[in-house]
């Protein structure tokens, strides 16, 4: 089946630690991006990465990194340095080309929840 | 930078009424323009998309959503809702003009209807 997978779906982790959250597309798509999902404050974004290689730090980057060594894969480290790391995590992927998106949309992954204990 | 704003946190309403939800962007140039739906326990599934033509744009499950570019507005309707379409709902904006590619979203309204 085509899609965006993410794994774990459920993910403990002790404080100090660090842990990282996969996302795989198999849809050839050239975007991927990492949103972080919080009660009443909707999707923020965290990193994304338009072409291999390259990454750019969205709105609450810091505390996480991320890489794109292939074009299907995504990714993305909790670090300890990350204050508040419960959440629910979001993967996404599209396609870029001229017209930024033009006829395209972007598609989510089921989600990964990690909960620092 | 792009600010996506939905104006209701939380809509309650009973079966049969009608919906709309606000959604309004900051952005003056040329978008794309989306709402997406999370049913509880489930993830983000794409509702409808505006890219040009029609700016009345119909989606799945009866929902639709105007454009209307003077207002940066657009907002989502369904004449008669369902207990299943309990979710939360997301506008999202790209700005077709950047070349980064970064769609924004507002904050979410959570829908429940009552049977």
């Amino acid at each position: 089946d085509g899609g965006i997978t993410q794994s774990p779906k459920y993910l403990f982790r002790k404080e100090g630690q660090n842990v990282t959250l996969s996302c795989e597309q198999n849809l050839n798509h050239d975007a991927m991006y990492w949103y972080r999902q919080d009660p009443g404050q909707g999707l923020r974004l965290i990193y994304y990465s338009q072409i291999v290689n390259d990454f750019q730090k969205g709105d609450i980057a810091e505390g996480y990194s991320v890489s794109r060594e292939k074009k299907e894969s995504f990714p993305l480290t909790v670090t300890s340095a990350q204050k508040n790391p419960t959440a629910f995590y979001l993967c996404a992927s599209g396609f870029t080309g001229t017209g930024a998106f033009s006829g395209n949309t972007i598609y989510f992954g089921e989600g990964s929840w990690l909960t620092v204990v | 930078a792009q600010s996506v704003s939905q104006h209701n946190h939380h809509v309650i309403l009973s079966e049969a009424a009608s919906l709309e939800l606000g959604c309004n962007y900051s952005y003056g140039g040329t978008v794309n323009l989306f709402w997406y739906v999370q049913y509880p326990g489930q993830h983000l599934q794409l509702l409808l998309k505006y890219f040009s033509g029609d700016p009345l744009v119909k989606g799945i499950k009866g929902f639709e959503a105007e454009f209307i570019k003077s207002k940066f507005s657009f907002n989502l309707r369904k004449p008669s809702v369902q207990w299943s379409d309990t979710a939360e709902y997301f506008c999202a904006v790209i700005d077709r003009g950047s070349t980064l590619g970064r769609l924004y979203f507002g904050r979410g309204t959570q829908l429940t209807v009552w049977p």
